[in-house]
């Protein structure tokens, strides 16, 4: 089945700073990339999402590239806040569901 | 429109109990799933039910059991719980059966712990 291999697990940064999150998938039939935000106690949410017929997409702050060859996408965080601070999650679609990566915990300092 | 709907929040069971986690959509969605979430270990598909009348195994099936009991619910059970069944669990639902939106929204979690 589909692999979503995902780094760094934590990440710290200062406010302001940028953050990028990557990761690698395994089945080359994935079409569908999306990142969910999980806030402490809290239900993931999408924040974006990317197909495969889209190299880059933007949504202000947030950013994510695709390299289909390469099979591998990030985030970007731009200008990060305390508020960015939670638990990221990428994803694959494999036929009818999601693949998880294992989670990256960003820490944005004052 | 409450999105998805699951309950309970929160359950301890013991060791050798059953229980039935409820998950109702109200959002049209054809495909709907359960995940466990684990620290450190991301969110694991347990079954998915790509559209109503049919389930499939994910990952971590072994001591579950699911029933798509109409386009909106989608219920899962744990026979004999075991400690490792200690866990976060989601529901969420999409449109992946339909072609349409992909993104899955999520329920607000069960946190399930077994004694």
């Amino acid at each position: 089945g589909e692999n979503v291999e995902q780094h760094p697990s934590t990440l710290s940064v200062q406010e302001g700073d940028s953050a990028v999150i990557k990761c690698t998938y395994s089945d080359s039939a994935s079409n569908y990339f999306p990142w969910y935000k999980q806030e402490l106690g809290k239900r993931p949410q999408l924040i974006i999402d990317i197909r495969s017929n889209v190299g880059e997409k933007k949504d202000q702050r947030i950013a994510v590239t695709l390299n289909k060859t390469a099979k591998h996408f990030s985030l970007h965080i731009t200008e990060t806040q305390p508020e960015d601070s939670a638990v990221y999650f990428c994803a694959a679609l494999s036929g009818y569901a999601l693949n998880f990566g294992k989670g990256t915990s960003l820490l944005v300092t004052p | 429109n409450a999105g998805v709907t699951q309950t309970p929040k929160f359950q301890v069971l013991k060791t050798g109990q059953s229980m039935t986690l409820q998950c109702a959509q109200d959002m049209n969605h054809n495909s709907m799933y359960w995940y466990r979430q684990d620290p450190g270990m991301g969110l694991r598909l347990i079954y998915y039910s790509a559209s109503e009348g049919t389930t499939d195994k994910g990952e971590v099936p072994n001591g579950y059991n699911v029933s798509r009991l109409n386009k909106r619910e989608f219920s899962l059970r744990l026979e004999s719980a075991a400690p490792s069944q200690t866990s976060v669990y989601f529901c969420a639902s999409s449109e992946i059966g339909t072609g349409g939106t992909y993104g899955y929204t999520f329920g607000s979690g069960t946190r399930l712990t077994v004694v």
